[in-house]
């Protein structure tokens, strides 16, 4: 069974470029969840999306915006790119919601 | 609210030692708790979780946790550690809501040593 995957793995950006980040969850699964994890911050939930619809987002500005498409996988859009917003994204998907998050490997952003 | 705390940012051993990172948690309503391990490089990996039924849960890896709700505790024990057990670690919990509230507390690095 193939597992999480994100792409890209590592990404460099300008401050105040945009970026889209992508996930592919594990087949089967409709859920699909996007954590930031900063140095020295922890993992900070983003958004949670299933079946297509956006179900719950954590306290994050709006220029962290994301869909889902038909086939389940997910897309994170980061618009006007700051500095702080360097850091791992972390995609998890589940089979259902209250079911074990399966992580992807991430991709890390760097904003200079 | 709910929190997680992780009370030891790193935590060195050496190798074939027993180990325990320590994890307390707050919250005034029922909760589920998880541990995940993050290798370097890589993405979280579920450890353990404690859903209902026994305080003690046994894991992947030789890991176990036990939960202790008056001390609103769940530290993760092994009882000999391995070199490739190098990571970070993090605990978290899920009250009402599922999995989109799965809140995660800071992460403990543990270092192996030979």
């Amino acid at each position: 069974e193939a597992g999480v995957t994100q792409s890209p793995t590592h990404l460099i950006k300008t401050r105040g470029q945009q970026v889209t980040l992508r996930c592919s969850p594990i087949s089967g699964h409709t859920s699909v969840y996007w954590y930031q994890q900063a140095l020295g911050l922890g993992l900070q939930f983003l958004l949670w999306y299933d079946e297509g619809e956006e179900r719950n987002r954590g306290n994050f500005p709006p220029r962290f915006s994301g869909r889902q498409f038909p086939n389940y996988s997910s897309e994170l859009n980061v618009n006007a790119l700051e500095l702080e917003d360097s850091a791992l994204y972390l995609c998890a998907s589940s089979l259902q919601d209250n079911s074990p998050l399966h992580f992807g490997n991430g991709t890390r952003l760097t904003v200079t | 609210a709910q929190s997680v705390t992780q009370l030891d940012s790193q935590v060195p051993v050496f190798e074939e030692a027993p180990v325990e990172l320590r994890c307390n948690y707050s919250s005034s309503v029922s909760v589920y708790l998880f541990w995940y391990v993050q290798y370097p490089n890589q993405g979280l990996q579920l450890l353990l979780k404690y859903l209902s039924g026994s305080t003690l849960v046994k894991g992947i890896n030789g890991f176990e946790a036990e939960f202790n709700k008056s001390q609103t505790s769940f530290h993760l024990r092994k009882p000999s550690v391995h070199i490739s057990d190098t990571a970070e670690y993090f605990c978290s919990l899920m009250f009402s809501g599922g999995y989109n509230k799965l809140i995660f507390g800071a992460g403990t690095r543990l270092a192996v040593h030979p």
